[in-house]
């Protein structure tokens, strides 16, 4: 399920589930999107991208989509892992800068 | 080889002490990065160096000073820092800075975690 509040809005799935992590951008100007991992104690690891000519792109057990009409973008993992539980932020691009979505916390469990 | 390094991992301080973040990256960018990172929150952008010149400093208190000596290294000198300055520091670079709102892919070395007593 997934929870607001104090903390990360958290997304919590069985091992070998589809997850799906959704992110909602403020600029319609952007022209670059990231998703990014970050697990405790390290620095974001880049998942996967997407410029805004394109609607979905797809990587290794990974597929992004962007829906540029209502400004929203989705990381799906597919078969997901114990080695996915992390925190994902998307970013979307600022004038010569990213700007970061607040992150979302996926936890697997066995 | 998508590598950038910091160091120090850890980095424990006074309010009166001076010290140093350091930040390599050997992947030809000439794009490169300081964040500050708190616990669940996303990454805040501090400054950004193009071609070895500032280019974006984002309202940083002067206790934090960044410096560019190459294209591959970047440091943030401390001095005087407060309590609430505690957090991981993190270092990116990328290709080049972009142009306007198509920015290029950044990435991040592992941070820096500081803790200023």
């Amino acid at each position: 399920g997934e929870s607001v509040g104090l903390h990360l809005p958290t997304l919590s799935v069985q091992e070998g589930d589809n997850s799906i992590i959704n992110c909602a951008y403020s600029n319609s100007a952007s022209d670059y999107f990231i998703w990014y991992k970050q697990e405790s104690g390290k620095g974001p690891q880049f998942i996967i991208d997407i410029r805004s000519n394109m609607d979905k792109r797809q990587g290794q057990r990974v597929t992004v989509l962007l829906n540029k009409t209502v400004k929203h973008l989705s990381l799906q993992i597919a078969a997901t892992q114990p080695g996915d539980s992390a925190v994902y932020f998307c970013a979307e691009t600022g004038f010569q800068k990213l700007v970061f979505g607040t992150g979302t916390r996926l936890l697997v469990s066995p | 080889d998508t590598e950038v390094t910091q160091t120090p991992k850890h980095l424990v301080m006074g309010m009166t002490n001076k010290k140093s973040l350091k930040c390599e990256q050997h992947m030809g960018h000439r794009a490169m990065y300081w964040y500050k990172q708190k616990a669940k929150k996303p990454p805040e952008l501090m400054f950004v160096y193009s071609y070895e010149k500032l280019s974006i400093n984002e309202s940083v208190p002067s206790r934090f000073s960044p410096e560019c000596p190459n294209s591959s290294l970047l440091n943030l000198h401390l001095h005087a820092l407060q309590p609430e300055d505690s957090a991981l520091y993190l270092c990116a670079s990328s290709q080049d800075l972009g142009n306007g709102f198509a920015t290029d892919t950044q990435y991040f070395g592992p941070g820096t975690r500081l803790t200023v007593l």
